[in-house]
């Protein structure tokens, strides 16, 4: 079946460090990616999408692209802030099933 | 602020207590979605509505009732639930159901303790 692999975390950076969280998928048709992020004491939110291949997904400084070659859709940031301390979720939806999430990875930024 | 509101923010109860979860969207999204999510893990599916009727049951045990009373509600009614049902509770709405490029938008979730 489908499936999400992410990079066993936590991921620890300092302020303005430039962050890549790996992310591959295993999926028999062409799904739509996302990245979540979730705060402490928080719900999900949509960080960005990517609905087909070569697509680029990017908010509030972070981007990936859908990679269908290497099967991937790595998270990337130029610059970390404190504020982007949170877990990452890594995840893909083809129409008619549920969505299926990466075991997320923790990342901390220390000032 | 998340569109999707979640009531209570936390709930302590016991074994034997009855007690609803509430969620509402007013985004005009058919399709809403409980999700049981423990410390340190992805969110796991438990149920999903299209279009107010239930359409996914992922086996969950019957002391989780979910209902849909119309397309902006989504409750989950908990009875007689054990120690290992504590855990944070996240609704989530998408605009159709079965469409593959359409996000799911999360709330912030109940937290559960069942003591």
């Amino acid at each position: 079946g489908d499936s999400v692999t992410q990079m066993e975390g936590p991921v620890t950076l300092s302020e303005e460090a430039f962050l890549t969280i790996n992310c591959t998928y295993t999926a028999t048709g062409y799904p739509s990616l996302f990245w979540y992020v979730q705060y402490p004491g928080e719900g999900l939110q949509l960080l960005l999408k990517a609905t087909k291949a070569d697509d680029k997904g990017s908010n509030k400084g972070f981007e990936a692209t859908y990679r269908k070659e290497t099967t991937s859709f790595h998270l990337e940031k130029g610059s970390v802030q404190v504020s982007d301390s949170a877990v990452y979720f890594c995840a893909l939806h083809q129409a008619g099933t549920a969505l299926i999430f990466g075991k997320g990875t923790t990342l901390s930024v220390s000032s | 602020d998340t569109e999707v509101t979640q009531t209570p923010k936390h709930l302590v109860m016991g074994m034997t207590n009855k007690k609803s979860l509430k969620c509402e969207q007013h985004m005009g999204h058919r399709a809403m979605y409980w999700y049981k999510q423990k410390a340190k893990k992805p969110p796991e599916l438990m149920f999903v509505y299209s279009y107010e009727k239930l359409s996914i049951n992922e086996s969950v045990p019957s002391r989780f009732s979910p209902e849909c009373p119309n397309s902006s509600l989504l409750n989950l009614h908990l009875h007689a639930l054990q120690p290992e049902d504590s855990a944070l509770y996240l609704c989530a709405s998408s605009p159709m159901p079965a469409k593959d490029n359409q996000p799911q938008h999360f709330g912030d979730g109940t937290r559960l303790s069942i003591l």
